[in-house]
């Protein structure tokens, strides 16, 4: 079955930047999606398409891709941005969804 | 503003089939292009897409949990309900339903999503 790769955490001090990598086979012909998740929250939707950011996500998100590789890049991290982040896309036959493994973010 | 809730059993025992119902609003299910999503996340563990509905009954589901899964809606309620048979406590999570939102070339995601329900599974 399809699989999206995510390393398991990231750290960054605060006003740092933050990346975080989702890789899989089919990234170059499907799109990416990524949501954050704090404990007790339901998920929020940080950026679709790759690299659209939805209307009251802050500048700061910003998402970017190249071959098999979709990147996450937060900006000027803040403690409030400490939460867990899934990547989403679709198998190259676009008949199911897979999320990744998720990346824990820390900010120091 | 669209809104989902889920509601159901918090506790299913093994073997036993789960119910969820999605209650939907600020949207109408049976609109072209809609559709609702279920994902379910373990304690401590990733999230796992587990199926959608679009708005003309199509469905879709996760390969490895497809024999045990099936997803239906009651327009007239505005209501989404999954089904999954043979429940383990492997099955423990809090499930979701999400509103699919989809662009002009059919591309879609999940925005937004209900605040989630957890089930337990246990005798």
């Amino acid at each position: 079955s399809y699989e999206l790769t995510q390393p398991p955490s990231v750290s960054v001090s605060p006003g740092q930047t933050a990346r975080i990598t989702c890789s899989g086979d089919a990234l170059p012909n499907q799109y990416a999606y990524w949501y954050q998740v704090k404990p007790g929250q339901a998920p929020v939707l940080v950026i679709y398409k790759d690299t659209e950011r939805p209307s009251g996500i802050p500048e700061r998100f910003s998402g970017s891709s190249s071959g098999t590789t979709v990147t996450l890049t937060i900006i000027g991290v803040q403690a409030g941005d400490e939460a867990d982040y899934y990547c989403r896309s679709a198998d190259s036959s676009v008949t199911y969804d897979v999320f990744g493994g998720g990346t824990k973010l820390s900010v120091l | 503003q669209i809104t989902l809730k889920e509601s159901g059993p918090t506790l299913v025992k093994p073997t036993q089939t789960l119910t969820l119902t999605c209650t939907c609003s600020g949207f109408s299910l049976s609109a072209t292009g809609e559709g609702v999503g279920w994902i379910r996340q373990p304690p401590g563990r990733a999230l796992e897409w587990l199926a959608l509905i679009y708005w003309d009954d199509d469905t879709r589901y996760s390969p490895s949990l497809r024999s045990r899964l099936a997803v239906t809606q009651d327009t007239s309620k505005n209501q989404v309900v999954l089904t999954m048979t043979n429940m383990d406590p492997v099955d423990t999570a809090t499930y979701y339903c999400a509103h699919r939102r989809v662009d002009s070339n059919g591309y879609y995601w999940f925005d937004p999503w209900g605040q989630g329900t957890l089930v337990t599974v246990s005798s």
